[in-house]
């Protein structure tokens, strides 16, 4: 049963304007969250993270979004660029007690493509 | 480059066929993993290894055989593959962590299982 779930799995948006990708999870324990972006032939490379200790976090056009009561997170990209085109994977993890990190689960992914 | 090498990046392989996949990174980082990427499926963890001892092996099937000589270099070992098995196996490793939580991946090697 899958604990991280990105139920669109491609989202087409015009260049300039807002991608919004979703991700939904059902383990309550998960405290840690993080998206990967993919391109073809390359290996995924860490995004943005949140923690679950707050519910926003921004770095440049990227901002991710938590929503602890509905085991949701967004990943919100603007303006979008046709560079930001790749496959986005969701994932998520439990910090163990004393702070080590708990393996990461990852979602199916969704690829974005930003069209000109 | 990522910091995280893995060799060789296509390998097509027999089913009675023994290859061995490797993947290396000078991060400093302590913890390895093996993650495979199917199509239309998450990235399935495989197997980790912390300080270079096997923390979690994921009913991965007997066939694929990790080793972790060092905390740099990690090596799966593949024997009598079936055609499902075909995928992108990615390596990662991550720091034991403090802060910044993240794995840093490698560019895969894409299977083929003929």
């Amino acid at each position: 049963d899958q604990q991280v779930k990105q139920n669109s799995p491609s989202l087409s948006v015009q260049e300039g304007r807002i991608s919004i990708l979703n991700c939904d999870y059902t383990n309550s324990m998960f405290d840690y969250f993080l998206w990967y972006k993919k391109y073809p032939a390359e290996g995924p490379t860490f995004l943005i993270s949140i923690s679950s200790i707050k519910d926003k976090n921004e770095d440049g056009r990227f901002t991710v979004f938590l929503n602890k009561s509905a085991k949701h997170l967004s990943l919100h990209i603007v303006p979008s660029q046709p560079g930001d085109s790749a496959v986005y994977f969701c994932a998520a993890s439990v910090m163990n007690y004393g702070g080590s990190q708990g393996n990461l689960i990852f979602g199916k992914g969704t690829k974005l493509s930003v069209k000109p | 480059e990522t910091g995280v090498t893995q060799t060789p990046r296509h390998l097509v392989m027999g089913m009675t066929n023994k290859k061995s996949l490797k993947c290396e990174q000078h991060l400093g980082h302590n913890a390895m993993y093996w993650y495979k990427q199917s199509a239309k499926k998450p990235l399935e963890l495989m197997f980790v290894y912390n300080f270079k001892e096997q923390t979690e092996n994921n009913s991965v099937p007997s066939r694929f055989s990790p080793e972790c000589p060092n905390s740099s270099h990690l090596f799966l070992h593949l024997h009598t593959l079936q055609p499902e098995d075909s995928a992108l196996y990615l390596c990662a490793s991550s720091q034991d962590p403090r802060g910044n939580y993240g794995y840093t991946f490698g560019s895969g090697t894409r299977l083929t299982v003929v």
